[in-house]
C-alpha cells in the first residue's frame, strides 16, 4: 500500500534561514507528488507538485521541491524563511486507481523565530 | 475564479443527532473528494465522485456516514447517529477529469464539526 512519511512533527527555523522539510513515500511506480500548506483554521493550499520530467520542481511562495526516486524522498525546501511560513506542511501521494484520491503523511509544523 | 466553498464552518451537535456538511467544488471540476482530518487519524479520504460514474466510498469508516452529490455540482455529506469520535475537519476538495490530464485537487476551507 502506498504511505507517505514526515519524520518530523515540529521544527522551528529563524526568520531568514533556509529550511528543508523531508517527505519519504512508499510506491512501486513513478508517484505523484504534493506539497500543500494549511495555515490555522485555512483549508490546504497546494504549494507545487510533481508529476513527471524535470525533478526539481517550483511552487508558490518561493518553495521548491526535489524528487529522488533512489530515496523515494520528496523533500520541501526553501531559501530564506519569513514569519508567514509558520504553519503546517503536509506531504502526499496520488493513490494510482481510478480516484487518484491523496495519501497524506501526518505533517510537519513549522514555527518560525523572529 | 471561486473557489471550493464549504458551508457551514463550523457545527456544534449533539451525540446521536444527524449533521449535513455541504460542499460546492469549482465550476468546471467533475471530481470530488471529501477528507476528514482529526488529531488521532490525520488526513484521511472518506469518498470520491467522477462525473456519473459510481462513487468511491471505500474511505467511509462506518454506514453512519453517507455521501451523495446532485447534478454532478453540489455534495452533502451526511453523518447520521453522529458519535464524539466523529468530531473533525471534514474537507472537500474537486479537480478537473483525470482523462484531461490535469490532475490537482483543490481544497476547501472545511468544515469543523464538535460532537458533545
Amino acid at each position: 500500500a502506498q504511505s507517505v512519511t514526515q519524520p518530523d512533527i515540529h521544527i522551528t527555523v529563524s526568520e531568514g534561514a533556509s529550511l528543508e522539510l523531508r517527505c519519504n513515500y512508499s510506491y512501486g511506480a513513478t508517484p505523484y507528488l504534493f506539497w500543500y500548506v494549511q495555515s490555522p483554521g485555512q483549508g490546504l493550499q497546494l504549494l507545487l507538485k510533481y508529476f513527471s520530467g524535470d525533478t526539481l520542481v517550483q511552487g508558490i511562495k518561493g518553495f521548491e521541491a526535489e524528487f529522488k526516486r533512489s530515496q523515494s524522498s520528496f523533500n520541501l525546501r526553501k531559501p530564506s524563511v519569513h514569519w508567514s511560513d509558520a504553519a503546517e506542511y503536509f506531504c502526499a501521494v496520488g493513490q494510482m486507481d481510478s480516484s487518484y484520491k491523496l495519501i497524506f503523511g501526518s505533517g510537519t509544523r513549522l514555527l518560525v523565530r523572529p | 475564479g471561486a473557489g471550493v466553498s464549504q458551508s457551514p464552518s463550523n457545527k456544534v451537535t449533539e451525540k446521536g443527532k444527524d449533521v449535513e456538511l455541504r460542499c460546492d467544488p469549482i465550476s468546471g471540476h467533475t471530481a470530488l473528494y471529501w477528507y476528514r482530518q482529526s488529531l488521532g487519524q490525520g488526513l484521511e479520504f472518506l469518498i470520491y465522485f467522477q462525473g456519473n460514474s459510481a462513487p468511491d466510498k471505500s474511505g467511509l469508516p462506518s454506514d453512519r456516514f453517507s455521501a451523495e452529490r446532485t447534478g454532478g455540482s453540489v455534495s452533502t455529506l451526511t453523518i447520521q447517529r453522529t458519535q464524539q469520535e466523529d468530531s473533525a475537519v471534514y474537507l472537500c476538495a474537486s479537480s478537473l477529469e483525470r482523462r484531461v490530464g490535469i490532475y490537482t485537487q483543490y481544497f476547501g476551507p472545511g468544515t469543523r464539526l464538535t460532537v458533545l
